[in-house]
């Protein structure tokens, strides 16, 4: 079974510009999770989404949005791009709204901004 | 508020000896308490969960964490290393939110040498 995918691996923006990421999760997850890793930190909670609605919000500026489409992939989509949101953006899935903490991480898509 | 603090930013050990990597948590109710690890360009993976059952717990590859809430501590370990656990590895606290949503809370990590 395929596992969270995410696009694109990699990518390079420029200050003021706009990135939108996706992310297919694993067949049969209802629930995206969004999470931003700065170099030398931790993830950092930004989003969850479930069945098409936005159910947990981290903080993060209004620049940041995110929605869920009704085959549950999701995007992430970053406007006015700062250099402090060069970053991995990562994506999860899990079956349902609530989950016991196993979240199914995609590889991440690196965004790095100049 | 729910929090970790991962003691060491990196730990260095050879092959064949035993690994320690420290966590320690904070929170106003018995936590949901994680480990999760980070190979290089690859996706987080977890290696195992407390969540109020035994206070030692099992996970992947050999390792295990034991919860003790009189060090409020979740410290992970793994009695012989082997090259391929070089990674980054994170302690995580699930928060359990209004609306129904829990999200996890990472530590800052400890970066995982194994040296021939």
């Amino acid at each position: 079974d395929a596992g969270v995918t995410q696009s694109p691996t990699h990518l390079i923006k420029t200050r003021g510009q706009q990135v939108t990421l996706r992310c297919s999760p694993i067949s049969g997850h209802k629930s995206v999770s969004w999470y931003q890793q700065v170099l030398g930190q931790g993830p950092q909670f930004i989003f969850q989404y479930y069945e098409k609605e936005e159910r947990g919000r981290g903080n993060f500026p209004d620049r940041f949005s995110a929605r869920q489409f009704p085959n549950y992939s999701s995007e992430l989509n970053v406007n006015a791009l700062l250099l402090g949101d060069s970053a991995l953006y990562l994506c999860a899935s899990t079956p349902g709204q609530l989950h016991t903490g196993e979240l199914f991480f995609g590889e991440g898509s690196r965004l790095t901004v100049l | 508020a729910q929090s970790v603090t991962q003691l060491d930013s990196h730990v260095s050990v050879s092959e064949g000896t035993p690994v320690l990597l420290r966590c320690n948590y904070s929170s106003s109710y018995s936590p949901s308490l994680f480990w999760y690890v980070q190979h290089p360009n690859k996706g987080l993976q977890l290696l195992l969960k407390y969540t109020s059952a035994a206070t030692l717990v099992k996970g992947i590859n050999g390792f295990e964490a034991e919860f003790k809430k009189s060090e409020t501590s979740f410290h992970l370990t793994k009695p012989s290393a082997h090259m391929s656990d070089a990674a980054e590895y994170f302690c995580v606290v699930s928060d359990l939110l209004s609306g129904g949503y829990n999200k996890l809370i990472f530590g800052a990590g400890t970066r995982l040498a194994v040296h021939p």
